[in-house]
C-alpha cells in the first residue's frame, strides 16, 4: 500500500495569511502514460462530507476558489491557499489514486490564529 | 448537478451485519464506479472498495475481503454495501462517493451525506 504523509498534523495561521499543507507518498505515483501525478486533495469542514478540491495534482475542481492551489510531483506536492480566510477552517486530506487500495494521508487541521 | 443520498444511521450489536444503500442522481448511474469510504469518529479517511455498477464488478481493501459486499442495482439506480460481523472498530460514518476514473484510479468527486453505523452492545 502507498503510504500517504502530511505536515503538520495541525497549524493555525492568521487571516490573510498564505497557508501550506505537504504530502509526500512513501513511492511516486507519476502515471507516464498521462504524463499526471495521481493525487487529489480535499477539504472537510465540521460535520460535514469532504469536498474535492484539486486532482491530477494541480487541476482545481470546478467552483474551488483560486485561492486553493496544488502542486508537486512524483512524491512531493504541497496545497497552499494564498489567503487565508475564515471559510477554509476544516481538515485538509490528500489521497492518492495510482494504485488499490486509495490511501489518504492522516490529515491536517487548519485553524484561525 | 450531481446528489448523492444515502440511507439513515444504523446501531448493531457485535457480530451483526449491516445494510448501507446509496442513490445517485444527476448522470447515468451505470456510466461511473461507486466507492465506499469511512471515518471513525474523529479520525482520518479510510477508503473500503468500489464497485461498477454497469457490470457489478467490486474489489475492496484487503481488510475488508471476506466481510464486506458491494453491489449496485441499476433498475434502482442503488448501491449497497454490506458489512458483516461487526465488532465496535467497524462504528463509524460511511460515505458513498461517485469515483471519477483518471489515469488509473479515482478521485472522488460527489460525497454522499454518510451514514453513521454504530457498533453496541
Amino acid at each position: 500500500d502507498i503510504v500517504m504523509t502530511q505536515s503538520p498534523d495541525s497549524l493555525a495561521v492568521s487571516l490573510g495569511e498564505k497557508v501550506t499543507i505537504t504530502c509526500k507518498p512513501s513511492e511516486s505515483i507519476y502515471f507516464g502514460p498521462s504524463k499526471r501525478d495521481l493525487l487529489a486533495w480535499y477539504q472537510q469542514k465540521s460535520g460535514q462530507p469532504p469536498k474535492l478540491l484539486v486532482y491530477w495534482a494541480s487541476t482545481r475542481e470546478s467552483g474551488v476558489p483560486d485561492r486553493f492551489s496544488g502542486s508537486g510531483s512524483g512524491t512531493d506536492f504541497s496545497l497552499t491557499i494564498s489567503a487565508l480566510q475564515a471559510e477554509d477552517v476544516a481538515v485538509y486530506y490528500c489521497q492518492q489514486y495510482f494504485s488499490l487500495p486509495l490511501t489518504f494521508g492522516q490529515g491536517t487541521r487548519l485553524e484561525i490564529k | 448537478q450531481v446528489q448523492v443520498v444515502q440511507s439513515g444511521a444504523e446501531v448493531r450489536k457485535p457480530g451483526a451485519s449491516v445494510k448501507v444503500s446509496c442513490r445517485p442522481s444527476g448522470y447515468t448511474f451505470a456510466s461511473q464506479d461507486l466507492n465506499w469510504v469511512r471515518q471513525a469518529p474523529g479520525q482520518g479517511l479510510e477508503w473500503v472498495g468500489w464497485v461498477n455498477p454497469n457490470n457489478g464488478d467490486a474489489g475492496s481493501a484487503e481488510k475488508f475481503q471476506g466481510r464486506v459486499t458491494l453491489t449496485a442495482d441499476i433498475a434502482v439506480d442503488t448501491a449497497y454495501m454490506e458489512l458483516f460481523g461487526l465488532t465496535s472498530e467497524d462504528t463509524a460514518t460511511y460515505y458513498c462517493v461517485r469515483g471519477r476514473r483518471s489515469g488509473r484510479y479515482y478521485y472522488l468527486d460527489s460525497w454522499g451525506q454518510g451514514t453513521l453505523v454504530t457498533v453496541s452492545s
